[in-house]
């Protein structure tokens, strides 16, 4: 299958600051990535919808404001969790699709740490 | 998407031969059943689909049954390795399709 990327594995931030984490498709071209986050002993939630080239769709309840989504080229896509607060903890899994396919091949996932 | 129904966990002893069940009696005509794995701390990894017909790879063996409101995941001589959740997910076809995860099945097997 597809390999997929995610930078930081990784990240304790401080209360109130912003972080970037990056997802790449390693050897095939993504024109869709999804975002999702799980909490501990919790399910998969989608966050949201990236396209190649256009504005992220975000599922309900999901702050686009706070949780920005770049997705610039078809191999790199970036989730940005602005102001960051304690309850934003959690681990955070993109996955790409590729045309043609029918499954989705997930990131190995960055987990965040808020202080 | 239909909504997928799974035991909360499971054992199996090393080497023989684990079947997970899923229940997707609502499952629509054209919706396929999907099964990913998560390892601890890991991202979902794919493992099989299939639409009407029994499916077969490397790691599992997917049997769907003839009114398609059930399924069983065979993963034929289990391994610690195999240790993960294991999530049953129905979605129609087409990769930009997004997968609605349930809350699985926790597979434990024992050595």
């Amino acid at each position: 299958g597809a390999v997929v990327s995610q930078h930081p594995s990784r990240v304790i931030c401080k209360s109130g600051t912003s972080v970037k984490i990056e997802c790449r498709s390693l050897d095939f071209q993504a024109t869709t990535m999804f975002w999702y986050r799980q909490f501990p002993k919790k399910s998969l939630m989608l966050m949201a919808t990236s396209n190649e080239g256009s504005k992220a769709t975000y599922e309900q309840g999901v702050e686009k404001d706070k949780f920005l989504i770049n997705h610039a080229s078809l191999t790199l896509s970036t989730l940005t969790v602005t102001s960051a607060h304690p309850e934003d903890s959690s681990f955070y899994i993109c996955s790409e699709v590729l045309a043609g396919r029918n499954e989705q091949f997930f990131g190995p996932g960055t987990r965040l740490t808020v202080l | 998407d239909a909504k997928t129904t799974q035991p909360t966990s499971m054992d199996c002893a090393e080497g023989r031969a684990a079947n997970l069940p899923c229940n997707h009696s609502t499952i629509s005509g054209n919706e396929y059943v999907y099964w990913y794995r998560q390892i601890h701390s890991q991202g979902p990894q794919y493992i099989i689909h299939g639409l009407k017909n029994n499916e077969t790879n490397e790691m599992a063996s997917l049997i769907i049954t003839e009114d398609r409101k059930s399924s069983t995941l065979i993963l034929p001589h289990a391994t610690l390795r195999d240790t993960a959740v294991y999530y049953c997910i129905v979605r129609v076809a087409g990769g930009a399709q997004k997968l609605v995860f349930g809350q699985g099945t926790r597979l434990t097997i024992n050595p």
